[in-house]
């Protein structure tokens, strides 16, 4: 089955800097990955996802992700974090024989004033 | 604007009862799900529809039970809630297109006593 595995459960980063969340991912053929933000209390929101093309995926919210075949990684990026970043980031990747998702466990990501 | 929303939010019900939670869409998205939210885990499959009167078991679906007699709603039902099932539901959809992400409702929040 495709899988992805989130390393890090916390990520702390002061605002203004860069923030990187991990994603990596077991596929068998082409993946298809997605990246989703929850706020508390909320349903989760897409943010990007990679299906084809350029390595490099911009998303919402100033959001971007890089998939790296060699490394089967997935990670979602920020050149400069917003306090208001702060919340749980999800990656995910779809099942082969279908259209549902599989989902990582989730990073939590606290932005620092 | 089209939209998911679940209902009820919140429910606190006793061991035993049975329990349904409301999905309703008005995107006319053929493709619909229920994942559940625990800590540590993510979030995992239950079931999901690709279609009227279509039903399939996902990851965790022992307990639970769907129904789709139309496009716009998916049900899912607790047949007998065990304290197991404390959790956070939530319920999506998508187009039926391999590309196609999800789309979250808000979320129930069910506490089983």
């Amino acid at each position: 089955a495709q899988s992805v595995a989130q390393p890090e459960d916390q990520v702390n980063v002061a605002e203004g800097n860069p923030l990187t969340v991990k994603c990596t991912y077991s596929v068998s053929g082409n993946p298809y990955l997605f990246w989703y933000v929850q706020y508390p209390n909320r349903g989760l929101q897409f943010l990007l996802k990679y299906i084809t093309g350029d390595n490099l995926v911009k998303g919402s919210y100033g959001f971007e992700a890089e998939f790296n075949k060699s490394q089967t990684s997935f990670h979602l990026k920020k050149p400069s974090a917003l306090v208001s970043d702060s919340a749980l980031y999800f990656c995910a990747v779809r099942e082969n024989s279908g259209y549902a998702l599989n989902f990582g466990k989730g990073t939590s990501l606290l932005v620092t004033p | 604007d089209a939209e998911i929303t679940q209902s009820p939010r919140h429910k606190i019900t006793e061991t035993g009862r049975q329990v349904t939670l409301a999905c309703h869409q008005t995107w006319n998205h053929n493709n619909m799900f229920w994942y559940r939210q625990d800590l540590g885990h993510g979030l995992r499959l239950i079931h999901y529809s690709y279609g009227v009167q279509d039903t399939n078991k996902g990851e965790v679906s022992d307990g639970y039970s769907v129904s789709r007699s139309n496009t716009e709603d998916l049900p899912l039902t607790l047949e007998s809630a065990a304290s197991s099932q404390t959790s956070v539901y939530f319920c999506a959809s998508s187009r039926q297109a391999n590309t196609g992400e999800l789309f979250f409702g808000e979320g129930s929040r069910l506490t089983v006593l």
